[in-house]
């Protein structure tokens, strides 16, 4: 069965600190996504990659930036994390966008 | 843009009643469809899935859907809901050829027992 694991469940930062969420999976999967989940939003795509350092902008990027330096790990990072990224960052990873994604426990954040 | 509407946020229902929850898709091309749930501290898991054949789907725990291609529609059922089925529930879709899924913004299912 797929694993995908994200190294935080619960995280607590200050406002202007450099925030690091890192993901997993172990099925050697091509993509992975990062996405935030807030009440009434849904989930709602930072960034993407298809392949090692490849990455790709999603629908909200801002503030935010990834790494993925080998298959099996796609970090996002906060470059200067703000109030308003306090929310529930969920990691996911598929072979193709024709598979269903397999989710991560979710990271939950909170910014001071 | 592409972009997914699930007709209700909130739905309240007795054990027992039956369940319909809606989503809508707009237009772009060859599609593949997903209902996620996402039961309370758990991480999002699939439900159901449709890439082509059949238009009515069954998934696991007696959920099923139904594509409507001349309405750009997925709706979630059920005959009869049970307290386990308290969630919340996710419809989404991928374009064949893409990388990315676009989530609706879920429903949020509570069972009264």
């Amino acid at each position: 069965d797929v694993k995908v694991t994200q190294s935080s469940r619960y995280l607590v930062k200050r406002t202007g600190e450099k925030v690091f969420l890192e993901c997993v999976q172990d099925m050697d999967h091509e993509n992975m996504f990062w996405y935030r989940q807030d009440p009434g939003l849904g989930l709602r795509l930072i960034y993407f990659s298809y392949d090692v350092k490849m990455k790709e902008k999603g629908d909200i990027p801002e503030g935010y930036s990834v790494s993925r330096e080998k298959k099996e790990r796609f970090s996002l990072i906060l470059e200067s994390a703000s109030t308003n990224q306090t929310s529930m960052y969920l990691c996911a990873s598929t072979f193709s966008s024709n598979q269903p994604q397999h989710f991560g426990d979710g990271t939950r954040l909170s910014i001071l | 843009a592409q972009s997914v509407s699930q007709h209700n946020h909130h739905v309240i229902l007795s054990e027992a009643a039956s369940l319909e929850l809606g989503c809508n898709y707009s237009y772009g091309g060859t599609v593949n469809l997903f209902w996620y749930v996402q039961y309370p501290g758990q991480h999002l898991q699939l439900l159901l899935k449709y890439f082509s054949g059949d238009p009515l789907v069954k998934g696991i725990k007696g959920f099923e859907a139904e594509f409507i291609k001349s309405k750009f529609s997925f709706n979630l059922r059920k005959p009869s809901v049970q307290w386990s089925d308290t969630a919340e529930y996710f419809c989404a879709v991928s374009y064949t050829g893409g990388f990315k899924t676009i989530f609706g913004a879920g429903t949020r299912l509570f069972v009264k027992a």
